[in-house]
């Protein structure tokens, strides 16, 4: 079975800033996909990033990126210039490949201060 | 329409009542599942609907729990004698296939129903 560690429960950053949540996930797949999604206080899930597994680059979106490191399987997230927006839950998510369901992490909350 | 819509948004019930929760995916997705957060948790996988495929069920914790998916659109979660502990909010996502809006791999959330049993 997949896992996905959060070992961050809270993290705050100073407006401007940058931060790096991190994730952390067990498998035995070597084809998969992994995502970040922020859930501000509206509930609303929104897809923040996604990786396929067998892309050594890592994927970036404006002012988020991601470190993958697939032999250590680790998939941290780092937001730069950070805004009050940003304030929200991060889930880290684990999908294989042509599967049907998606693991989560227990979350981060990440508070933003300006 | 636009995205994943939900409804009710809040629900309250009394512990023993039956309630129904419903999800409207995004217009031409086939995929479709139900997630249960819990407060301060991460998501719980409840079931999955894929085109006329036989649901999977895994993740439904009871035999309380069902859901529907009518025409391949809408789904229908229903919850049978409400107890305390289903008190949680209830996220549905879709997905759709090559070709259609969305990449074939992401999930697109809505907003969810927060379902509190007293």
């Amino acid at each position: 079975a997949q896992t996905v560690t959060q070992s961050q429960p809270e993290m705050s950053v100073q407006e401007a800033e940058t931060v790096t949540l991190s994730c952390t996930y067990d498998t035995s797949e070597s084809n998969y996909y992994l995502f970040w999604y922020k859930q501000p206080p509206s509930r609303q899930m929104i897809l923040v990033i996604r990786q396929e597994a067998y892309k050594q680059q890592n994927a970036t979106e404006n002012r988020f990126s991601v470190n993958f490191q697939k032999a250590a399987k680790s998939f941290s997230l780092k937001i730069s210039d950070s805004q009050l927006g940003d304030t929200a839950m991060y889930f880290c998510a684990f999908m294989k490949y042509n599967n049907n369901d998606m693991r989560f992490g227990a979350g981060t909350r990440l508070t933003v201060k300006p | 329409g636009a995205g994943v819509s939900q409804s009710p948004s809040n629900k309250v019930t009394e512990k023993g009542k039956d309630v129904e929760l419903r999800c409207d995916p995004i217009s031409g997705h086939t995929a479709l599942y139900w997630y249960r957060q819990s407060l301060g948790q991460g998501l719980e996988f409840l079931i999955y609907f894929q085109g006329n495929s036989a649901p999977d069920k895994s993740g439904l914790p009871s035999d309380r729990f069902s859901a529907e998916r009518t025409g391949g659109s809408v789904s229908t979660l229903t919850i049978q004698r409400t107890q305390q502990e289903d008190s949680a909010v209830y996220l549905c996502a879709s997905r759709g296939l090559a070709g259609t809006p969305g990449s074939t791999d992401t999930q697109y959330f809505g907003p969810g129903t927060r379902l509190t049993v007293l």
